[in-house]
């Protein structure tokens, strides 16, 4: 079945204590980005990849990390979490260009206390 | 400044009547559309995208319609059922510079009342 997975689905941290978030493609996409949900917020970009090794900020990149050293992976790395980026994350997958529809993942809800 | 607005957070609806979901841009370069829909504890799903060379686009109960000149478009879903409450989100992307770029607005709630 073609999916975005991400990992873990929930999670309860502190503030400072290193994670990732990692996101897995089984479709050969090309683009890759990662999205995060907030109430009135809406859904904002937090960093995207158009290939492995070719990745950019989104419009709110302050606090958070990624890497693609593999076309299926796309890891979202916060180094040192605080509480405002308690959020719901989503990552999504197409290949390539906006006409490309994204296909997203189910979500991961971090909370960082 | 948001570029991609859905002014009505929230929108209720009779089971059987049309649901209309607004969106406005601000961004004249803007030229693909796409509405997603998204139920609790999922991600988005795609459901229906219109190109600015059109101003309809029809997929079964769905029609997006879009209206350059006022920088607006709407969806459309007739008839309206149960399953079709769910957050929708509005969202749009420059595809003439080769962007991957999606911005999106910040969803509208639609329910659907039996």
């Amino acid at each position: 079945e073609a999916q975005v997975t991400q990992n873990p689905r929930y999670l309860i941290t502190v503030t400072g204590k290193k994670l990732t978030v990692t996101c897995s493609q089984n479709m050969n996409h090309e683009y890759m980005s990662w999205y995060r949900q907030d109430p009135g917020l809406g859904l904002r970009q937090i960093y995207y990849s158009m290939n492995v090794e070719v990745t950019d900020k989104g419009d709110v990149p302050e606090g958070y990390k990624v890497s693609r050293k593999e076309k299926r992976n796309f890891p979202l790395i916060l180094e040192s979490p605080s509480p405002n980026q308690t959020s719901l994350y989503f990552c999504a997958s197409s290949f390539g260009g906006g006409a490309n529809v994204l296909t997203f993942g189910a979500g991961s809800r971090l909370t960082v206390l | 400044d948001q570029q991609v607005k859905q002014n009505s957070p929230s929108l209720s609806v009779q089971e059987g009547r049309i649901s209309i979901l607004n969106c406005d841009y601000t961004n004249s370069m803007f030229d693909y559309f796409l509405w997603y829909k998204k139920y609790p504890a999922e991600g988005p799903t795609f459901l229906i995208s219109i190109s600015s060379i059109k101003d309809k686009n029809e997929d079964g109960r769905f029609t997006v319609f879009l209206n350059k000149s006022a920088k607006h478009l709407s969806l459309h879903i007739v008839p309206s059922q149960p399953g079709d409450s769910a957050v929708y989100f509005c969202a749009a992307s420059v595809l003439g510079a080769g962007s991957y770029q999606l911005t999106f607005g910040k969803g509208t709630k639609l329910s659907v009342i039996p």
